[in-house]
């Protein structure tokens, strides 16, 4: 059971336009959402994060938006740049203390930005 | 800070051959987990450690895998009898434990079983 999906294996971009990066879920219990940001050979590196009290958080380039109605979350990268070329991966999290840094990940989107 | 650690990066081992792997976290960081991630999969969780007590482990987590965090500092992950199945990269990360705090991972160890 996916219960958070990325149903966009990939995406690319031109660099100076806007990145949007999709991201589902089921499982009404998140509280708290996060982008991870990983290249070949390296950890995944925390980007943003959400909080399900909010519908937006916003930090330089990049912005999360979440609809919890829809259980929906979308990462928006403007402007985008080839050092952002790297794969994505949203991450959910419920609850209380036994759960904090349980995360459950998406399967990840490429993407790729073109000088 | 120097952030979390992982060695080796890479392992090569025959089916049936016991691995471990070491991971040292961020210093100061309370909550120590172990995740793994297959090609074209984000990671999974494995288990976790609150200082040095192992607080939960995944179903994932078969008799086979053993994790232990002795004196609430680095920790190791020891795969018994390896099966290709377990070729992965196997991913450690450490945090404060507090709420709505981000991981910090490592650069992870990748698992190759032939």
């Amino acid at each position: 059971d996916q219960q958070v999906k990325q149903n966009s294996p990939s995406l690319s971009v031109q660099e100076g336009r806007i990145s949007i990066l999709n991201c589902d879920y089921t499982n009404s219990m998140f509280d708290y959402f996060l982008w991870y940001k990983k290249y070949p050979a390296e950890g995944p590196t925390f980007l943003i994060s959400i909080s399900s009290i909010k519908d937006k958080n916003e930090d330089g380039r990049f912005t999360v938006f979440l609809n919890k109605s829809a259980k929906h979350l979308s990462l928006h990268i403007v402007p985008s740049q080839p050092g952002d070329s790297a794969v994505y991966f949203c991450a959910a999290q419920r609850p209380g203390g036994t759960s904090y840094g349980k995360l459950t990940f998406g399967q990840g989107t490429i993407l790729t930005v073109h000088p | 800070d120097t952030g979390v650690s992982q060695d080796p990066r890479h392992k090569i081992t025959k089916r049936g051959q016991n691995v471990t792997f070491r991971c040292d976290p961020i210093s100061e960081h309370n909550r120590l987990y172990w995740y793994r991630q297959t090609l074209g999969q984000g990671p999974e969780f494995l288990t976790y450690f609150q200082n040095e007590a192992q607080l939960e482990k995944s179903r994932l987590l078969s008799d086979r895998f053993s994790a232990e965090r002795p004196k609430g500092s680095f920790s190791t992950l020891e795969i018994q009898r390896t099966e290709q199945g377990d070729s992965a990269m196997y991913l450690c990360a450490s945090s404060i434990g507090t709420a709505n705090e981000k991981l910090f991972f490592g650069s992870g160890t990748q698992l190759s079983v032939l």
